[in-house]
């Protein structure tokens, strides 16, 4: 079974400033996929990046990086240059392949906060 | 708009009472998941269909709950003789999985429920 562990219920960071995330997982699986989701106030669930496990490389998709730690199982979401409409809630997940299809495994998520 | 649709966006029923979630997926995704997420915690798979075949159920919380899928396009979820620890967001996801790797799970908005 999958875990993932998100120990940062909120977070705040000033508006252009950089913030992370932090998320640990635990699997036995050798095959994964990670991904942060952002999930604003009364909209649906986007994804923002995902990581292959297999990758030694860190995605990266605009303002969004990840630090992927495989060995520590760690995989925490850097957000540079924070804007207003960052803020929500972000959801850690991760699913290996064959499992129940590609079933998400989430973390309990970390309210980030922007101010202005 | 072509996103993943969900309706009713909020149900109010009295306990005992049956209710019917519907989930519209996005055109030609052919897998379709359900999670619930309850207030503060992250979403949590219950079930998943690739096209019109329930091919994992046995993470529905309980015999009450039951999913459909006619015909591999719009998928709904039943809640028989509800009870107030029902009372949560149920939120859907589709996929086009030609191959796990590029899978992506869009969601729709949810569907929440409240149980006096």
């Amino acid at each position: 079974a999958q875990t993932v562990t998100q120990s940062q219920p909120e977070m705040s960071v000033q508006e252009a400033e950089t913030v992370t995330l932090s998320c640990t997982y635990d699997t036995s699986e050798s095959d994964y996929y990670l991904f942060w989701y952002k999930q604003p106030p009364s909209r649906q669930m986007i994804l923002v990046i995902r990581q292959e496990a297999y990758k030694q490389q860190n995605a990266t998709e605009n303002r969004f990086s990840v630090n992927f730690q495989k060995a520590a199982k760690s995989f925490s979401l850097k957000i540079s240059d924070s804007q207003l409409g960052d803020a929500a809630m972000y959801f850690c997940a991760s699913t290996h392949l064959y499992n129940a299809g590609n079933m998400l495994t989430f973390g309990g998520g970390t309210r980030l906060m922007v101010k202005p | 708009d072509t996103g993943v649709s969900q309706d009713p966006r909020h149900k109010i029923t009295k306990r005992g009472q049956n209710v019917t979630f519907r989930c519209d997926p996005i055109s030609e995704h052919n897998r379709l998941y359900w999670y619930r997420q309850t207030l503060g915690q992250g979403p949590e798979f219950l079930t998943y269909f690739q096209n019109e075949a329930q091919l994992e159920k046995s993470r529905l919380l309980s015999d009450r709950f039951s999913a459909e899928r006619p015909k591999g396009s719009f998928s709904t979820l039943e809640i028989q003789r509800t009870e107030q620890g029902d009372s949560a967001m149920y939120l859907c996801a589709s996929s086009l999985a030609l191959w796990a790797a590029q899978e992506t799970q869009y969601f729709g908005p949810g569907t929440r429920l409240l149980v006096l």
